[in-house]
């Protein structure tokens, strides 16, 4: 299947600190990509859409300037977690469809944040 | 709005057994089902289901979508310690990009 890569895998900071978050297409054109967030032990909650070119499309409840999503070509979106709190510290996964709607999505590896 | 739900939300078994889990959603304009494990890091993807009674197998996991109903199923036969996971369902729409995960069904396999 096709191959979605996210870096860093494990992070940690310090409050107040910004972190971006990479993925990356490795074997396919993405136009578009996803971002979730992930608590312990909860299910996958959507964030954001990225849309290359243009302004990423933010789920309900989910800040766009602590959240900050760039989509700067077909195979890399970037999610900067500004001014990171503690409760902040999550699992983000990034996902991706090789193709239309009739194609399953495929995962980055996730990213563990931990902000102290 | 839509929404997935999935049940149980989770199951002790025995190896051996057989497992059945349930996803059921509330969609407008529904296209596709998916069913993903997710072990400790990122989801893998096993099913994707847009047609009703058709049966998706690999090896000793199947599954079946029921849209009348709104539902589909996960079966697990013969089940091993390796099939210990988060086993997550998703629905896509005809006129969204995105998926709708459900709570997930957290699944222990025990010797």
């Amino acid at each position: 299947g096709a191959v979605v890569s996210q870096h860093p895998s494990r992070v940690i900071c310090k409050s107040g600190t910004s972190v971006k978050i990479e993925c990356r297409s490795l074997d396919f054109q993405a136009t578009t990509m996803f971002w979730y967030r992930q608590f312990p032990k909860q299910s996958l909650m959507l964030m954001a859409t990225s849309n290359e070119g243009s302004k990423a499309t933010y789920e309900q409840g989910v800040e766009k300037d602590k959240f900050l999503i760039n989509h700067a070509s077909l195979t890399l979106s970037t999610l900067t977690v500004t001014s990171a709190h503690p409760e902040d510290s999550s699992f983000y996964i990034c996902s991706a469809r090789a193709g239309g709607r009739d194609t399953e999505a495929f995962f980055g590896q996730g990213t563990r944040l931990t902000v102290v | 709005e839509d929404k997935v739900v999935q049940s149980p939300l989770s199951l002790v078994v025995h190896e051996g057994d057989t497992v059945t889990l349930n996803c059921s959603y509330e969609v407008t304009n529904f296209r596709s089902l998916l069913w993903y494990k997710q072990e400790k890091k990122a989801p893998t993807f096993l099913f994707m289901l847009t047609s009703s009674g058709i049966e998706k197998k690999s090896g000793r996991l199947s599954s079946i979508l029921d849209k009348k109903e709104l539902f589909s199923i996960l079966n697990i036969t013969a089940t091993q310690t390796g099939d210990s996971a988060v086993y997550l369902c998703a629905e896509g729409g005809y006129n969204t990009d995105k998926l709708i995960f459900g709570t997930g069904t957290r699944l222990q396999v025990f010797p």
